[in-house]
C-alpha cells in the first residue's frame, strides 16, 4: 500500500541553524501539508500546498518557515534559523483530489539544542 | 479556533469492553475525522464523517456526529490490546486543513 515517507526520522540541530525536513507524498496525491506536534500537545496545522503554491498557512508558519516541491516527488519544509521552541515532531501529509482523508508520514523528530 | 476537544483525556478498559470517546468543536465543519496515533508514531486515518451524515460504521468503529451540538463520538467495540493508542478527532471546515483535538489516551488491558 502506498505511504508517505519522511526523512530523517530524527534531526538534532543547534539553535540558529537551518534545517530541511523532507517528505515524499503518495505519488498521485495533489495536496500536501505540514503539521507539528510539540511533545505532549496537540497536532497543529502549519501549511497546506497545492499546485506549487501555499494554499493556507497558520500563525505558526512565520517568515522562518518555507516549503518547496523541488521535483515531482519531494516536498520539503525548511526552517531558516531554528529556535528551541521549534523542537517538535513534524508530520507531512498528503491527500488525493476529491477526498478528505489525509495520509500522514511517520514524522521527523526535530530537537533544537 | 475550531479545534476539537476530546474527553475523556485518558481511558482504561479491559479487553473485550467497548470504548467511547467524545469530541466537541467550535465552528461549522465540512467533515470530521478520527485518527489514531501509537506512541511516538504517525497518525493513522480511521474514519471520516461528513457534516450531512449522522452515523458511520467501519469494522469495529462507530462514529456519530451531532452538528447541532457540535460534537462527535467514536465507539470502538470489543476492544483489543492492539487498540491501545491515542485517538484524535480532527475537523475540516472546508479548506481541507485539519484542526486536531487534544486526544484521548486509550489503554486496553489484556
Amino acid at each position: 500500500e502506498p505511504e508517505v515517507t519522511q526523512t530523517p526520522s530524527h534531526q538534532v540541530t543547534q539553535m540558529g541553524q537551518e534545517v530541511i525536513l523532507r517528505c515524499v507524498p503518495i505519488s498521485n496525491h495533489l495536496y500536501f501539508y505540514w503539521y507539528r506536534q510539540i511533545l505532549g500537545q496537540k497536532v497543529e496545522f502549519l501549511v497546506s500546498f497545492y499546485n506549487n503554491e501555499i494554499s493556507e498557512k497558520s500563525e505558526i508558519f512565520d517568515d522562518q518557515f518555507s516549503v518547496e516541491r523541488p521535483d515531482g516527488s519531494n516536498f520539503t519544509l525548511k526552517i531558516r534559523s531554528t529556535k528551541l521552541e521549534d523542537s517538535a515532531m513534524y508530520f507531512c501529509a498528503s491527500r488525493a483530489q476529491g477526498v478528505g482523508e489525509q495520509y500522514f508520514g511517520p514524522g521527523t523528530r526535530l530537537t533544537v539544542t | 479556533s475550531q479545534q476539537g476537544e476530546e474527553d475523556p483525556q485518558a481511558l482504561s478498559i479491559q479487553e473485550g469492553e467497548n470504548a467511547t470517546m467524545n469530541c466537541s468543536y467550535k465552528t461549522s465543519i465540512n467533515n470530521l475525522q478520527w485518527y489514531r496515533q501509537n506512541s511516538g508514531r504517525g497518525l493513522v486515518h480511521l474514519i471520516l464523517i461528513r457534516s450531512n451524515e449522522r452515523e458511520k460504521h467501519s469494522g469495529r468503529l462507530r462514529v456519530t456526529l451531532d452538528t447541532s451540538k457540535k460534537s462527535s463520538s467514536l465507539l470502538i467495540t470489543a476492544s483489543r490490546a492492539a487498540d491501545t493508542a491515542s485517538y484524535f478527532c480532527a475537523t475540516d471546515a472546508g479548506a481541507n486543513n485539519l484542526f486536531f483535538g487534544t486526544g484521548t489516551r486509550l489503554t486496553v488491558i489484556p
